[in-house]
């Protein structure tokens, strides 16, 4: 089946625009994550989304990140007024919640944000 | 609160080299630890994981780890590399009752053919 999958794949913005970043999960994966990973660094747990339960929030660095997601489906991650620190690939991972998997994290290909 | 350490930021062997990658997390508690891999314009893939029972875990291709619960350590290790193992490996451990992860920042290994 397909994996999950996440666009764009590149993105560069200038200092102080927003950006929009999209995450489409393996279908009927009810748990999703966002990461970002900043150049040689591990990546950074930034949100995390189960059902129709309040996402937690406690990863994201700044009131300039937000993020939202339909049910379990969709997700986009809003960077607000970027900054060239949001400089980072992205990541988003889709889980189980029912099944034999529900501990592994199944994670997208990234989105690589160069602020200017 | 957690973190992970992986003591190595880029290791080069030759094909055929014996492999061992540190890792050692901080928690006192029970956890959940994984080791996944990102191959070059790969995305990060699950290579094994352990969360309870055989300390020794077996993952894909040849690779296996062992959790020492006294010396915190999670360490990855594969008897004989391939050229094709080049890529960046990572170590995780369960973050919370959500199940987010925190990651270490990554051994990038390189091997020689």
């Amino acid at each position: 089946g397909a994996g999950v999958s996440q666009s764009p794949s590149n993105k560069v913005t200038e200092k102080g625009k927003d950006v929009e970043l999209r995450c489409d999960p393996i279908s009927g994966h009810t748990a999703l994550y966002w990461y970002r990973q900043r150049l040689g660094q591990g990546l950074e747990f930034l949100i995390y989304f189960q059902g129709n339960s309040a996402p937690d929030k406690s990863g994201l660095p700044s009131d300039r990140f937000s993020a939202e997601r339909t049910g379990e489906s969709v997700s986009t991650l809003t960077i607000q007024r970027t900054q060239q620190e949001d400089s980072a690939v992205y990541l988003c991972a889709s889980r189980p919640t029912s099944g034999p998997s529900t501990d592994t994290q199944y994670f997208g290909p990234g989105t690589r944000l160069t602020v200017l | 609160a957690q973190s992970v350490s992986q003591h190595n930021h880029h290791v080069i062997l030759s094909e055929a080299a014996s492999l061992e990658l540190g890792c050692n997390y901080s928690y006192g508690g029970t956890v959940n630890l994984f080791w996944y891999v990102q191959y070059p314009g790969q995305h990060l893939q699950l290579l094994l994981k352990y969360f309870s029972g055989d300390p020794l875990v077996k993952g894909i291709k040849g690779f296996e780890a062992e959790f020492i619960k006294s010396k915190f350590s999670f360490n990855l290790r594969k008897p004989s590399v391939q050229w094709s193992d080049t890529a960046e490996y990572f170590c995780a451990v369960n973050g919370g009752s959500q199940g987010n992860l925190i990651f270490g920042k990554g051994t990038k290994l390189s091997v020689k053919p």
